[in-house]
């Protein structure tokens, strides 16, 4: 099935660390989104991107929707422990509202 | 109050049984799913209903059948499991229907099954 490719894959950082993570397709999307997913969870939403170019915060995550629509970054500041989890990039396709994932990037972040 | 729950959590069975999933979501959404996330932890869409009429249908074995009594519940029933079928089984709700831009889907916390 489709899928984005998301990178790295994994990361292991030190408390207080940046982050960065991106996503891309060989498609263009008019949506990007990004996820996370606690350990034991489901998914919850972070960051919602609808424009190209579109650069968006919430708290100290920070995401960019890319400006060819084939691509989203992600970027976490001054990482704390409970960033720990793994992050999904998915692009909304179709009139069905369909969304498509990326493999995920485990982070892990040692206090 | 829980927005969207599953039930079990977990679900440790034998090969060949069959068994079902229950979700049920409380925001008043029109739109169900079903994902499947497997131990590379890719999340795969399965089945969605908008107002009980099934929109998505991937391809899923015929082993797998969701039904849906009402727009709050979206049940999975899967037959003669296999070893393969052992993953997470999310269930997940939004609302699509009058509304655009993205309509956040809400995701259950996921029910393990293991196949034995």
């Amino acid at each position: 099935g489709q899928q984005l490719n998301q990178s790295p894959q994994s990361m292991f950082i030190q408390e207080g660390e940046d982050v960065s993570m991106n996503c891309t397709s060989s498609s263009i999307f008019n949506t990007w989104l990004w996820y996370k997913q606690d350990p034991g969870e489901g998914p919850v939403l972070l960051i919602a991107l609808y424009k190209a170019g579109e650069l968006t915060s919430n708290g100290r995550l920070t995401a960019q929707f890319g400006i060819t629509r084939k691509d989203s970054f992600l970027n976490i500041s001054a990482s704390i422990p409970s960033d720990v989890g793994i992050y999904f990039c998915a692009a909304l396709a179709g009139n069905n509202r369909k969304l498509i994932w990326g493999l995920g990037t485990s982070l892990a972040v040692n206090p | 109050d829980t927005a969207v729950s599953q039930t079990p959590k977990y679900l440790v069975t034998q090969m060949g049984n069959d068994k079902s999933i229950k979700c049920e979501q409380n925001l008043g959404h029109d739109t169900m799913y079903w994902y499947k996330q497997d131990s590379k932890k890719f999340l795969k869409i399965m089945f969605s209903y908008n107002n009980k009429e099934l929109i998505i249908n991937e391809t899923v074995p015929n082993r797998f059948s969701p039904k849906s009594p009402d727009k709050a519940h979206l049940n999975l029933h899967i037959n003669s499991l296999e070893l393969g079928d052992s993953a997470v089984y999310f269930c997940a709700s939004s609302q699509v229907g009058g509304t655009s831009g993205y309509n956040e889907q809400f995701f259950g916390p996921g029910t393990r099954l293991t196949v034995l």
